[in-house]
């Protein structure tokens, strides 16, 4: 079965700092896919990135970005210049991309502080 | 387009009642997901459904039980009601059954005495 580890329960960087935090996954599947999703406190998950397993290029999205390391399946979210509104817990999750048993599957959770 | 609703947003029920929990998914999408997330637990996938059929279920106890209607709003229903099932209920929705990622809902945070 595949797991998500997210091996950083808590992180906190300074505003306008850059931080990364980290993911791996165990799967034997060639074909999947990888998200990052973001829950502000007492609001709504939204989608932060998306990264596609057969695409070696990195996935970006405005100041958030990953380093997807397929052999090592390992799967980091780097934000850049952070913000107070990056405050939140981050889920790294992962979907296989074979039906139909292919509930998405979630780490544990990085709770992201950003110190003013 | 409007995002996935879920209603209510709140409850409060005792042991051993049963409670009802809706998602409406964004319009267009045929597949809905629930799942469960306690501190403790994280989240925990409970039931996907994809044009009124239960596609794919999670590790949980028979209590757990949902269905899909034909506009693709989705319910779901826990039976005899335990102090454990206290948690945030979260719906997500998809256009499709695989690969997409899903949007998801505000939750409804039911609370079990």
């Amino acid at each position: 079965a595949q797991t998500v580890t997210q091996s950083q329960p808590e992180m906190s960087v300074q505003e306008a700092e850059t931080v990364t935090l980290s993911c791996t996954y165990d799967t034997s599947e060639s074909d999947y896919y990888l998200f990052w999703y973001k829950q502000p406190p007492s609001r709504q998950m939204i989608l932060v990135i998306r990264q596609e397993a057969y695409k070696q290029q990195n996935a970006t999205e405005n100041r958030f970005s990953v380093n997807f390391q397929k052999a090592a399946k390992s799967f980091s979210l780097k934000i850049s210049d952070s913000q107070l509104g990056d405050a939140a817990m981050y889920f790294c999750a992962y979907r296989s991309a074979q039906g139909p048993l292919n509930d998405m599957r979630f780490g544990a959770g990085t709770r992201l502080t950003v110190k003013p | 387009k409007a995002g996935v609703t879920q209603t209510p947003r709140y409850l409060i029920k005792t042991r051993g009642q049963q409670v009802t929990l809706s998602c409406s998914p964004i319009s267009g999408h045929r597949s809905v997901s629930w799942y469960q997330q306690t501190p403790g637990q994280g989240l925990q996938f409970l039931f996907e459904y994809f044009s009124e059929t239960q596609r794919n279920k999670g590790n949980f106890p028979g209590r757990f039980s949902g269905r899909q209607f034909s506009n693709s709003r989705s319910e779901m229903n826990v039976s005899t009601l335990e102090l454990g099932d206290s948690a945030l209920y979260l719906c997500a929705s998809s256009p499709a059954l695989s690969g997409n990622e899903q949007f998801f809902g505000p939750g409804t945070r039911l609370t079990v005495l």
